[in-house]
């Protein structure tokens, strides 16, 4: 089983719809999690980080976390054309910072 | 705001040079690390660094090496470049305590050998 699990997509939304992306992760001990949203050829941004279940909202983002479950979703709305990007999920491991492989997310005029 | 800065956007080596990378912090960050990124590979861990003069394996160091110096500075050194270590080069660095604190990246440096 992989450490962290993400569809690569592309997931194709129109604009002004909401934007659902989903990471599972396997480590029960994870504390941390963390969205981030890459442009093609740039960096990886941090966007969202959340702690402990529930909802948290940043804007027109919202992160979900479900330790028991063990997967993180972040939820963007107003879905907009500058939303199109690559999102990493990351969780912290036992020493380091664990990454998803991302989902390549595209909003369609 | 954390600024982490790498030294070159991009970079063009030639097979069997020795190259370095350079990687600075103005945030006071304990932790340092280096990442490279390959399409459909993700990001994967070369090296990283809890301290001056300290520095761990990640999960793919064959072929490189690291220096910490300066708590600000972290370099990736590639002893004898290849061209299978063609890629996007990201540094980022956090606070100690790294379990809750995200990264914060640099802006790459796209690194080709040919």
């Amino acid at each position: 089983q992989k450490e962290v699990e993400q569809n690569s997509g592309p997931l194709s939304v129109p604009e002004g719809a909401i934007a659902s992306l989903n990471c599972t992760y396997s480590d029960r001990g994870s504390q941390s999690f963390f969205w981030y949203r890459q442009y093609s050829g740039k960096s990886p941004e941090l966007i969202m980080s959340i702690y402990s279940n529930g909802d948290k909202e940043d804007g027109r983002f919202t992160a979900q976390l479900n330790k028991a479950s063990q997967y993180v979703s972040l939820l963007i709305r107003d879905s907009q054309p500058s939303d199109s990007a690559t999102y990493l999920c990351a969780f912290s491991g036992a020493s380091k910072i664990i990454f998803g492989s991302g989902t390549r997310l595209s909003i369609r005029p | 705001d954390v600024k982490v800065t790498q030294s070159s956007r991009y970079l063009v080596k030639r097979t069997g040079e020795k190259v370095f990378l350079e990687c600075v912090q103005d945030m006071d960050h304990e932790n340092m690390f280096w990442y490279r990124q390959d399409p459909g590979l993700g990001l994967r861990l070369i090296y990283f660094s809890y301290d001056v003069k300290m520095k761990e394996k990640g999960d793919i160091p064959e072929g490189y090496s690291v220096s910490r110096e300066k708590k600000e500075r972290f370099s990736l050194i590639l002893e004898s470049a290849s061209t299978n270590q063609t890629s996007m080069y990201l540094c980022a660095s956090t606070w100690t305590g790294m379990g809750n604190s995200p990264l914060h990246f640099g802006n790459g440096t796209r690194l080709t050998v040919t």
